[in-house]
């Protein structure tokens, strides 16, 4: 069973790029890797789905290794309103387990 | 346009009072989902809905049991809440393997 890791924090300032890295080593053929962002009181919020090599949408990019055991979300040029935490999840699909990460909380600072 | 709904945002009850929490969706999503999430802790998985078939978490207390009884809603059933079940409840749906489109949780108070 896939468990997944990830720094508990991290801390940036405005305009700079940020890589969050999971670590997922017993990751399933058939798993995505998935991230999320999170406000305080809110719910998570999808950013970026993955299941091989990169992926980039208009607000981030998904690089996964060959081996799949690790992905690494990077947000480029973070501005104050990406303080937030965001999580790694392997989503097995096909009606079979969510590994959630515990979370990065991330500071991006003036 | 709201598309995943849970009422109440929040809700107070008492030690050992039976609690509902609703969740309803416009994204005809053939998944739903509950989660527990204390404060400063990562969403934990209840139980989630495909379709009808309901999938149990191993770890969930039987003190939490769900009711689905059509595609647009989910019902969180606490039967005697304690002083531990006090969290924010978020309700997902999703298809499967996709992303899931998240509530905006509904913060239980237990008294």
């Amino acid at each position: 069973l896939a468990k997944t890791t990830q720094p508990i924090s991290m801390d940036s300032y405005e305009g700079q790029e940020v890589n969050i890295t999971c670590s997922h080593n017993n990751i399933a053929t058939n798993d995505y890797i998935t991230w999320y962002q999170q406000f305080p009181s809110q719910g998570p919020r999808f950013i970026i789905q993955g299941y091989k090599t990169k992926v980039t949408n208009e607000v981030a990019s998904l690089f996964i290794p060959a081996d799949r055991k690790s992905s690494t979300l990077s947000l480029p040029r973070v501005s104050l309103s990406d303080t937030a935490v965001y999580y790694c999840l392997v989503d097995a699909g096909n009606n079979r387990k969510l590994i959630w990460g515990l979370g990065t909380s991330l500071a991006v600072n003036p | 346009d709201a598309m995943v709904i849970q009422n109440p945002r929040y809700q107070v009850t008492q030690f050992g009072k039976p609690v509902t929490l609703s969740c309803s969706q416009t994204l005809n999503h053939n998944v739903m989902y509950w989660y527990q999430q204390k404060s400063s802790q990562a969403p934990k998985l209840l139980f989630h809905y495909y379709d009808k078939d309901f999938n149990n978490e191993a770890d969930t207390p039987d003190n939490f049991q769900s009711r689905r009884p059509n595609t647009s809603f989910c019902f969180l059933d606490i039967r005697s809440p304690g002083l531990g079940d006090a969290a924010m409840y978020l309700c997902a749906t999703g298809t499967s393997g996709y992303e899931q489109y998240f509530g905006p949780g509904t913060r239980l108070t237990v008294t």
